[in-house]
Parts: C-alpha cells; sequence; structure tokens
C-alpha cells in the first residue's frame, strides 16, 4: 500500500532564505508520481511541482524545485528566497501509476512559517 | 488545467440533515474524485466519482452516508446525509485532467475551492 510521511509539523523560515519540507513515501509500484500542493488560509489547493518516479532529473518550478532521492524514498521540497505570502500549509502527494486509476494519497502537511 | 465550480462555498446545518454539494468542470474530465479535509487535517479521499456507474468508495466511507452522482463527464454532486457535528469539514471536488501522451501518475489534480461545512 501507497504512504506517504511528513514529519514537520510546521516550519520557520526567514524571509529571503531557502527552506526544505520533507516528504518520504513508500511504494512498491515501480511507477508513480510525486506531488506538492500549497494551500494557503484562505483553503484552495495549489499544485506547485511534479516528480515521476523515472525522471532523471530533479523538477523545477520557478522558486520551488524538488529534491528526489529515489533510492531513501524521498521527495523534499525546496522553496528558495521565501516570501511572506509562502506563509502556507504544504502538502506531499503521491499517485501510483499501475492500475490506482489516478487515486492520489496526501501526506499530513507542514505548515510553513515565513518571518518578516 | 480545468476550472473547477463547486457549491455551496460554505454552510450551516442542523444535525440530522443531509446537504448536497455540487461541482461543476468546464471540461470533460474522466477522472473526478471527492475529498474531506476535517479541521487542521490533511485531505483523505472520499470515492472515486464514476461517469455512469456507482462510485467507488474508501475505506471507511459508505454509500449511504455520503451517495455521489456522476451523471456526466462535467458533473457530480456528493450528499452527506444525516449530519453529525463530526461531519464538519471542507469537501473538495477533484479533477484530473488527462493529456496525450500522459500517464496514471503524472497528471497533477486540480481542485475546486472547497465547501466549508459546520454542523451545529
Amino acid at each position: 500500500a501507497q504512504k506517504i510521511t511528513q514529519t514537520q509539523p510546521g516550519m520557520f523560515v526567514q524571509e529571503k532564505e531557502a527552506v526544505t519540507l520533507d516528504c518520504t513515501y513508500d511504494t512498491s509500484d515501480p511507477s508513480y508520481g510525486l506531488f506538492w500542493y500549497k494551500q494557503p488560509s484562505s483553503g484552495e489547493m495549489i499544485f506547485l511541482i511534479y516528480q515521476g518516479s523515472y525522471d532523471q532529473q530533479n523538477a523545477t518550478e520557478g522558486r520551488y524545485s524538488l529534491n528526489f532521492q529515489k533510492a531513501r524514498k524521498s521527495a523534499n521540497l525546496v522553496i528558495s528566497a521565501s516570501q511572506l505570502g509562502d506563509s502556507a500549509m504544504y502538502f506531499c502527494a503521491m499517485r501510483e501509476g499501475g492500475t490506482g486509476g489516478f487515486k492520489t494519497i496526501f501526506g499530513a502537511g507542514t505548515r510553513l512559517f515565513v518571518k518578516a | 488545467s480545468a476550472v473547477i465550480s463547486q457549491k455551496p462555498s460554505r454552510d450551516i446545518c442542523q444535525r440530522g440533515t443531509s446537504l448536497t454539494i455540487q461541482c461543476q468542470v468546464d471540461s470533460q474530465v474522466t477522472m473526478m474524485f471527492w475529498y474531506r479535509q476535517q479541521p487542521g487535517q490533511s485531505l483523505t479521499l472520499i470515492a472515486t466519482a464514476n461517469q455512469g456507474s456507482e462510485a467507488t468508495y474508501e475505506s471507511g466511507f459508505v454509500i449511504d452516508k455520503f451517495p455521489i452522482s456522476r451523471p456526466n463527464l462535467t458533473f457530480s454532486t456528493l450528499t452527506v446525509s444525516n449530519m453529525s457535528p463530526e461531519d464538519s469539514s471542507i469537501y473538495l471536488c477533484s479533477v484530473v485532467v488527462r493529456d496525450a501522451g500522459s500517464t496514471n501518475s503524472n497528471q497533477p489534480q486540480h481542485f475546486g475551492d472547497g465547501t466549508r461545512l459546520s454542523i451545529l
């Protein structure tokens, strides 16, 4: 069965500094996708970045990058040059590529606080 | 991507009543899901809404409590039946838009803005 673990309930970072949000996963399916979402206090879910299990390079999207370590089964999100607007809840998610039918499971989330 | 409209955006309901949440997508999508997010918690998948057939429910969720309809590829409803205070949550509709060449695992899910439900 697939499983996602986020061990940091909350994180603080100084504005303009980088921060890493941890995510580990477990699956027996060799084909899977890893996603990060941001949920501000307004509640909407915003897709940030995707990493496929067969991707050779780490994914990047603007200030977001994904530190993918397949052997360790980790997919940490790195936010560079933090901004006050980055304060939000961040969820790591995974979908297996087999017959899972597009079902996606989410980690418990990490609340990020950016300090001015 | 897809634009997802969810109604109502919030509601306050009495114990024992039922509420139907609507989800409208601006394009035809194969995969549509309903999630629940309890206060301060992560998202939990309730069910996959299947077009033209019964929804596929996850462990801990049953059709009698959360009946789902999916009459076509752009619309679905979730009903929360016989509500109790424990049902106070955000309910989110979500879709996956399959592009040409996509696989099961590489398309992100897109979410509606959610329905904030409070039960008195």
